[in-house]
């Protein structure tokens, strides 16, 4: 499976701010996702990160609120825009493997507004 | 949206002692996944399931693909420490889609 980074590993930030979390992959991969965690829940889809287009967002997110980059085929960008504390969270990024739906994890972002 | 009910919602249990939790859909699924994520990382894939009446297994663990593919099974034997954390079950969205839905999760406490 992908080795899969994310950097921040852990931020604590000033409501209204912006962060730009980056997700970068060992190898080239076609398909990659971010997701939400918030705390004690389970993982919400955020939206698919194409390359070379706009992403795909799923319900409920918009592009001005998690713009997304995807400039290559290894490496993907997630903003979260104007924070408020609601957006205290872990993101997550993940990519698709060689089995059909199998999906591998980064290992997160712990995103803390205050 | 399809939607994966997990239980239970959390379980404590001693060292050694075997471990079922289980996950159900309104709907069919065609693939079932099983996560595990420990405290401060990401989910890590524990066993895929691609066919129905499937059982495979990883080391002590054993998944099933349920008959009417509208449930699944985790199974651990044995329980150690380190199994402690969330599992999650999880299946794609919907018909050939890539994107997946993840169930609630099961915390596991194990008590040495």
């Amino acid at each position: 499976s992908a080795v899969i980074s994310q950097k921040p590993s852990r931020d604590i930030c000033q409501r209204g701010t912006s962060l730009t979390i980056q997700c970068q992959v060992d190898s080239q991969v076609t398909m990659m996702f971010w997701y939400r965690q918030q705390p004690g829940q389970s993982l919400t889809l955020i939206a698919t990160a194409n390359q070379g287009s706009e992403a795909t967002y799923e319900s409920g997110f918009v592009i001005d609120k998690f713009p997304i980059s995807r400039p290559n085929l290894t490496f993907s960008t997630l903003t979260v825009s104007n924070m408020s504390p609601e957006d205290s969270s872990i993101y997550l990024c993940s990519v698709v493997g060689t089995g059909a739906y199998e999906q591998y994890f980064g290992p997160g972002t712990r995103l803390t507004v205050t | 949206g399809q939607q994966l009910n997990q239980s239970p919602q959390s379980m404590f249990i001693q060292e050694g002692e075997d471990v079922s939790m289980n996950c159900t859909s309104s709907s069919i699924f065609n693939t079932w996944l099983w996560y595990k994520q420990d405290p401060g990382e990401g989910p890590v894939l524990l066993i895929a399931l691609y066919k129905a009446g499937e059982l495979t297994s990883n080391g002590r663990l054993t998944a099933q693909f349920g008959i009417t593919r509208k449930d699944s099974f985790l199974n651990i034997s044995a329980s150690i420490p380190s199994d402690v954390g969330i599992y999650f079950c999880a299946g794609p969205s919907g018909a050939g889609s890539y994107q997946l839905t993840f169930g609630k999760g099961t915390k596991l406490s194990v008590i040495p």
